[in-house]
C-alpha cells in the first residue's frame, strides 16, 4: 500500500514537501516513482529515486526545484518541491517501479497540490 | 527526452468491439513499453509490461505488441469495465515518458 501526504494550496514561489508511507512490501528493494497529472490532463512522470537512494532522476520540468528522497528505515518517499509555479498544479501519485523494469506497478491515492495566489 | 504519441485521443465504441489503440516512440525503446488502464478518480493500473507481457490479473482480452517504435494495445472484446483511459509509456530511458492518453468512450 502507498499513502501520500503533505498536497495542499500553496501560493506561487513557495514550498512543499510530499510524502508517501510504504507497506506491504520490501521498500528498500524498491525504486520508486512520482507521477503527477493535472487536472484533466494526462500523466506526467516527475522523479525517481534508486532502492538505496544513490541514484536521482527528474523530469526537465522541476529539474533543480525539486529534490526527491526516501528514509527506508520508515519506509517513507518524499518530493520536496520548491519554487512553485502554476503549472505544478497536479495530483501527485507515489509509484512503485517494478523490479526489472522502470514501469510502475502498484500506485498510491495520489495528493492534490494546488499552486495558486 | 523521448516523446510518446498516442492515436487516437478518444473514440467511442461498443460492448463486443474489437479495439486497438495506438502508441509510437520518437526514437526506438526496443520493448521497454507498458501499458496503463485509468478510471475516473482512480489511479492508472498497470496492465502490461515489456510491450507484451500481461500483469497478473488482467483479463486476457487484453493484448499488445510491438518493439521499436510502433506498439499497439488490442482489447478482443470491449466489456463494460473497460470505458476508460489508456496510456502507454516507455522506460527505455530517462526521463521517462507517457503518451497523451486515449479515452474510450461508449458508443
Amino acid at each position: 500500500q502507498l499513502l501520500e501526504s503533505g498536497g495542499g494550496l500553496v501560493q506561487p514561489g513557495g514550498s512543499l514537501r510530499l510524502s508517501c508511507a510504504a507497506s506491504g512490501f520490501t521498500f528498500v528493494n524498491y525504486a520508486m516513482s512520482w507521477i503527477r497529472q493535472a487536472p484533466g490532463k494526462g500523466l506526467e512522470w516527475v522523479s525517481a529515486i534508486s532502492g538505496g537512494g544513490d541514484s536521482t532522476y527528474y523530469a526537465d520540468s522541476v529539474k533543480g526545484r525539486f529534490t526527491i528522497s526516501r528514509d527506508n528505515s520508515k519506509n517513507s518517499l518524499y518530493l520536496q518541491m520548491n519554487g512553485l509555479r502554476a503549472e505544478d498544479t497536479a495530483l501527485y501519485y507515489c509509484a512503485r517501479v517494478r523490479l526489472g523494469g522502470d514501469c510502475h506497478d502498484y500506485w498510491g491515492q495520489g495528493t492534490l497540490v494546488t499552486v495558486s495566489s | 527526452a523521448i516523446r510518446m504519441t498516442q492515436s487516437p485521443s478518444s473514440f467511442s465504441a461498443s460492448t463486443g468491439d474489437r479495439v486497438t489503440i495506438t502508441c509510437r516512440a520518437s526514437q526506438g525503446v526496443s520493448n521497454y513499453l507498458a501499458w496503463y488502464q485509468q478510471k475516473p478518480g482512480k489511479a492508472p493500473k498497470l496492465l502490461i509490461s515489456a510491450a507484451s507481457t500481461l500483469q497478473s490479473g488482467v483479463p486476457s482480452r487484453f493484448s499488445g505488441s510491438g518493439s521499436g517504435t510502433d506498439f499497439t494495445l488490442t482489447i478482443s472484446r470491449l466489456q463494460s469495465e473497460d470505458f476508460a483511459t489508456y496510456y502507454c509509456q516507455q522506460y527505455y530511458s530517462y526521463p521517462l515518458t507517457f503518451g497523451g492518453g486515449t479515452k474510450v468512450e461508449f458508443k
